[in-house]
């Protein structure tokens, strides 16, 4: 099946700790995005990449980081330093600008 | 100004009515729109995009008016399975920017 693999669906944190979320695509997109949403918000860019080994920062990079080693892969890690990170989390790909983003299934992170 | 915005309701509709939502952008040389359904607690799915000569599909119509910088989605006949939020979407120069949506309550 083509699409976009995030997991793990539910993720709980412990303060001060760090963890990553998964997001795979198979559709040959080039582009790659990390939105994060908040309850009753929209969603928020943390972080882009339109090519392998190249990204940028979003609107809300703060606390965050990510990887883009291979065309199918864009991890994103939430480090201790992001002060709220529970939210929900959606990777998101594009053809072009001209095209429609596709969205993973998100991952809900939840601070314990 | 925000980049893109939406009034974010809710609006609450009987079956079978028709409801208009509209979405301004803020940057005239936005090239790309489109309109998203997000079920709660799911990931946003497309609805449609957006042309320059307005499109239809179905019970939905979905205009673009590039002079006044606003897209708007036309649902007519709603449905209950109408009710979600309707995030509208503006394709940037990288990035894709998202307005925070308006809710859409379908009453019986």
């Amino acid at each position: 099946d083509g699409g976009i693999t995030q997991s793990p669906k539910y993720l709980f944190r412990k303060e001060g700790q760090n963890v990553t979320l998964s997001c795979e695509q198979n559709l040959n997109h080039d582009a790659m995005y990390w939105y994060r949403q908040d309850p009753g918000q929209g969603l928020r860019l943390i972080y882009y990449s339109q090519i392998v080994n190249d990204f940028q920062k979003g609107d809300i990079a703060e606390g965050y980081s990510v990887s883009r080693e291979k065309k199918e892969s864009f991890p994103l890690t939430v480090t201790s330093a992001q002060k709220n990170p529970t939210a929900f989390y959606l990777c998101a790909t594009g053809q072009t600008m001209n095209t429609e983003a596709f969205f993973g299934q998100g991952t809900r992170l939840t601070v314990v | 100004r925000k980049e893109v915005e939406q009034d974010p309701g809710p609006f609450n509709v009987p079956e079978g009515a028709t409801v208009a939502f509209n979405c301004t952008y803020s940057n005239s040389a936005s090239q790309s729109f489109f309109w998203y359904r997000q079920d709660c607690r799911k990931e946003p799915k497309l609805l449609m995009s957006v042309y320059s000569s307005g499109n239809e599909d179905g019970r939905f119509t979905a205009q673009l008016n590039r002079a006044s910088q606003y897209i708007s989605l036309l649902i007519r006949d709603s449905k209950l399975s109408d009710s979600a939020t309707y995030l509208c979407v503006v394709g940037g120069t990288y990035k894709y920017i998202f307005g925070t949506g308006t809710r859409l309550k379908v009453l019986a």
